[in-house]
């Protein structure tokens, strides 16, 4: 049973649309994190957060923004969706004591 | 500059038989290394970790061995199973729960039964 959770599981969207991807965990996790990862490719950091109200950039720039208002919830907003944003997005949160990462499903979006 | 190199993007292996994955680092502050499954259309599973602190890890049919001096991990999986069939993506931190995870590219493993 999934303890991260993920919506929409794929999305297809026009040009110019702005979305919000969702992300959830029940397992009271402080840190969060949103990986990008195009086929075949390795999972890339886009944005990150330590606790509440707090967000950092990952190591791939990305013109998305996440939020950080409650400790269970992290979504990531596109103003404008561009088919180069097409890709996967994993939402994934750890604590001190994780043997790395809990990842969700994924959204798999698809910008045309 | 990718930290976290798996140079083979694909492996096929016979039922029964070992399969080995490889994994080869080159940030010299990496602690902790993780091994994941991902199925498509699904988000990576933990499968193995190791702390720099050992060589070799075992969980059932995984084990991960470390070798620090050449910067090498490999995951070993006996005996393989058609379930195995997956992508395996190795991992490397810092310090285990503190620090963002940098992966590899994976490699896709086939099980022929």
């Amino acid at each position: 049973e999934a303890d991260i959770y993920q919506t929409p599981r794929y999305l297809v969207i026009g040009t110019g649309k702005k979305i919000t991807l969702e992300c959830s965990q029940t397992m009271g996790h402080d840190k969060m994190y949103w990986y990008q990862q195009d086929p075949g490719m390795e999972l890339h950091l886009i944005h990150y957060s330590y606790g509440v109200n707090s967000t950092e950039k990952g190591d791939l720039s990305s013109e998305s923004t996440v939020s950080r208002i409650r400790t269970e919830h992290f979504p990531l907003t596109l103003e404008s969706a561009r088919p180069s944003h097409t890709s996967q997005y994993l939402c994934a949160s750890s604590d001190s004591d994780s043997y790395g990462y809990t990842f969700g499903s994924g959204t798999r979006l698809t910008v045309v | 500059d990718q930290q976290v190199k798996q140079n083979s993007p694909s492996l096929s292996v016979q039922e029964g038989r070992i399969s080995i994955l490889n994994c080869d680092y080159t940030n010299s502050m990496f602690d902790y290394f993780l091994w994941y499954k991902k199925y498509p259309a699904e988000g990576p599973t933990f499968l193995i970790s190791i702390s720099s602190i050992k060589d070799k890890n075992e969980d059932g049919r995984f084990t991960v061995f470390l070798n620090k001096s050449a910067k090498h991990l490999s995951l070993h999986i006996v005996p393989s199973q058609p379930g195995d069939s997956a992508v395996y993506f190795c991992a490397a931190s810092v310090s285990r729960g503190n620090e963002k995870l940098t992966f590899g590219t994976g490699t896709r493993l086939t099980i022929i039964p």
